[in-house]
């Protein structure tokens, strides 16, 4: 069964930096490319960060770029996000999810997320 | 704009049929998906490209497109449709923006 665990969450200080980490399992990681999408306390679902299946290129949204770095293990199945000068905004539970594309040889269709965590809580106050 | 915006809450009866709206200049050119949230669990995808649903989604669920606008639909809305809906596309930068979310009463 295809799963994603992610762990890493907790408290930390404005300011402060936490890593979070995403297991994947049931699934050839190595072949997908992989995405964090946060969703603060009564909000709605914010797109954040993804990377591609090889690792080799990357995307950040205008609110953490600078700040938050995307990784990945293959060798491991885990998918890393690194948080950094932490604000009270960031304060949210974060999903990892896996992507969904369809690539022909003329186009590559996106489709979405199919798979996703359960979620890990990131608190920021002091 | 890569954004998308939605209507945030919406209601129907009880068996009837509900239209849940997104619109973004993004989906002249990327298909949108649709995702459903119930409160406290992780987001699902329902509807993906042009009208797929995935496995285990019920029939009722459909998507549909026209121009900057795309729609998901319940056709027979029951008690446990009642959630939040999400929809998400792309864009040429790699942005993949999410709408704001519409909140589904069933009455």
């Amino acid at each position: 069964e295809v799963h994603l665990v992610e762990s890493g969450g907790g408290l930390v200080q404005p300011g402060g930096s936490l890593r979070l980490s995403c297991a994947a399992s049931g699934f050839t990681f190595s072949s997908y490319a992989m995405h964090w999408v946060r969703q603060a306390p009564g909000k709605g679902l914010e797109y954040v960060s993804a990377i591609s299946s090889n690792g080799g290129s990357t995307y950040y949204a205008n609110s953490v770029k600078g700040r938050f770095t995307i990784s990945r293990d293959n060798s491991k199945n885990t998918l890393y996000l690194q948080m950094g000068s932490l604000r009270a905004e960031d304060m949210a539970v974060y999903y990892c999810a896996r992507d969904f594309r369809v690539d022909t040889a003329m186009i590559t269709y996106y489709y979405g997320m199919d798979v996703w965590g359960q979620g890990t809580t990131v608190t920021v106050s002091s | 704009s890569s954004e998308l915006t939605q209507d945030p809450a919406v209601s129907v009866a009880l068996g009837q049929t509900v239209r849940i709206t997104c619109q973004g200049d993004s989906l002249r050119s990327y298909y949108a998906s649709w995702y459903q949230q119930k409160p406290g669990q992780a987001p699902i995808l329902v509807i993906y490209g042009q009208n797929n649903r995935p496995s285990g989604i019920p029939d009722r669920f459909s998507g549909s497109s026209s121009g900057n606008t795309a729609s998901l639909t319940i056709t027979g809305a029951q008690a446990e449709d009642e959630a939040d809906y999400y929809c998400n596309s792309r864009d040429s930068s790699g942005y993949h923006p999410f709408g704001g979310g519409t909140k589904l009463t069933v009455l």
